[in-house]
């Protein structure tokens, strides 16, 4: 297993448009999270899964937002119609959740990088 | 809610060792941990404390007051390659992500 993967690496995309992002996490991983990063700043969360469903959604996530892992394996972020404001770099992360609701393995992909122009 | 303060900068010198703080305001408390970001990368683990005191892993060592919701991470013998961004992050029971402070960003002088 290579990680926590992320496709593509950079997107660069008209304001308006809608843009997609892919992510693999590890494989025996069964929470997925996004997280949102813009310069300077660290990572702040979006919406996590465990296993197909999606547990939680932030109010960072407006409607224009989507996300979906349907198999419980690869998720998907869909941003329809684009703004500026919504560049950033979009991490994806996952891990284990075990007894007592710990934590293991929290790992981080390296992002896809979102411009909007 | 929960909140993270971390200083947005800290410069070092090569060699030297640098203690980067952080202190947290949570409704409960899991642990503090300490990830790593170069420009470009994805953050990376480094250390975590559930409960009071020192966590040593190498060069880096990780130190936690719950009493004082304060915790550091320390970097000794300073290497040119620890140029990155550290940030501290908590996670409440209850409460199944974990939450970043904005990150201290390390400069290295040689």
């Amino acid at each position: 297993d290579t990680g926590v993967s992320q496709d593509p690496r950079h997107k660069i995309t008209k304001r308006g448009q809608n843009v997609t992002f892919r992510c693999d996490p590890i494989s025996e991983h069964n929470r997925l999270y996004w997280y949102r990063q813009t310069l300077g700043q660290g990572p702040e969360f979006l919406t996590y899964f465990q296993n197909e469903a999606q547990l939680e959604k932030s109010r960072l996530l407006s409607d224009r937002f989507s996300a979906e892992r349907p198999k419980g394996s690869f998720s998907t972020l869909e941003i329809q119609r684009t703004e500026q404001g919504d560049s950033a770099m979009y991490l994806c992360a996952s891990s284990t959740i075990g007894q007592q609701g710990a934590i293991y393995g929290y790992t981080f992909g390296s992002g896809t990088r979102l411009t909007v122009v | 809610g929960q909140s993270l303060e971390q200083p947005s900068e800290v410069t070092a010198v090569e060699g030297a060792i640098v203690q980067i703080n952080c202190t947290y305001q949570t409704s409960g408390f899991y642990g503090l941990s300490w990830y790593q970001q170069h420009d470009g990368g994805a953050p990376t683990f480094l250390s975590y404390n559930a409960l009071d005191g020192l966590e040593e892993t190498g060069r880096f060592s990780s130190f936690l007051s719950r009493s004082d919701s304060y915790g550091y991470l320390l970097l000794q013998e300073l290497q040119m390659k620890d140029s990155a961004s550290y940030f501290c992050a908590v996670r409440s029971p209850g409460d199944d992500k974990i939450i970043f402070g904005k990150g201290t960003r390390l400069h290295i002088l040689p």
